[in-house]
């Protein structure tokens, strides 16, 4: 059961133009999120996040906008650059057991062409 | 501050045999979280240790088990190896228990199971 999608596997744009990486999820219970950022041979690194009350948080060229209401939530990169590109992964954490825990997608494999 | 170190890089086992990973935590951090990454399934949550108990633990078969010592430092056990379990160890490290954006990937342990 996959409780957090991201439903392209894959994304191409050109440098300077924005990227949309997309994410949806199941369990209302989800109270907040986060976007990861991944290169080849290193750990995921942290990349924006968005509690559930909000429906935008904007750092620099990221933004990341939540629609409760849809499930959905969106990563938007503005302008994109080479160095952008990378997998993308979404996160949602739900508090289970006492603790803490975060339910990844799959992620996004995201190339930006000069 | 030196970050998540995870040993070995790269393991190559047979099926049937177990194997051993081990995470050193950020200096300070307590919490030490375990996922699998594979390319069908994504970053998948195994389990969470907090001053040497296991606070959480994903849906993975008992041949998944962990442990965290006195110095934050955690392993990782996978008994009985099977073809399935190839895939990317990461371990991911935190100052407290919020698994939102303070948590702190390693560069993972990529173990091939033949």
């Amino acid at each position: 059961d996959q409780q957090v999608k991201q439903n392209s596997p894959s994304l191409s744009v050109q440098e300077g133009r924005i990227s949309i990486l997309n994410c949806d999820y199941t369990n209302s219970m989800f109270d907040y999120f986060l976007w990861y950022k991944k290169y080849p041979a290193e750990g995921p690194t942290f990349l924006i996040s968005i509690s559930s009350i909000k429906d935008k948080n904007e750092d620099g060229r990221f933004t990341v906008f939540l629609n409760k209401s849809a499930k959905h939530l969106s990563l938007h990169i503005v302008p994109s650059q080479p160095g952008d590109s990378a997998v993308y992964f979404c996160a949602a954490r739900i508090h289970q057991g006492g603790s803490e825990k975060l339910v990844f997608g799959k992620g996004t494999k995201l190339t930006v062409n000069p | 501050k030196a970050g998540v170190t995870q040993t070995p890089r790269y393991l190559i086992k047979t099926r049937g045999q177990q194997v051993t990973l081990s995470c050193s935590p950020i200096s300070g951090h307590r919490s030490v979280s375990w996922y699998q990454q594979t390319p069908g399934q994504g970053l998948q949550f195994l389990f969470e240790y907090f001053s040497e108990t296991q606070r959480n633990k994903g849906n993975f078969p008992g041949r998944f088990s962990g442990r965290q010592f006195s110095n934050s430092r955690s392993e990782m056990n996978v008994s009985t190896l099977e073809l399935g379990d190839s895939a990317l160890y990461l371990c991911a490290s935190s100052l407290s228990r919020t698994v939102a954006y303070e948590q702190y990937f390693g560069p993972g342990t990529r173990l091939t199971v033949t």
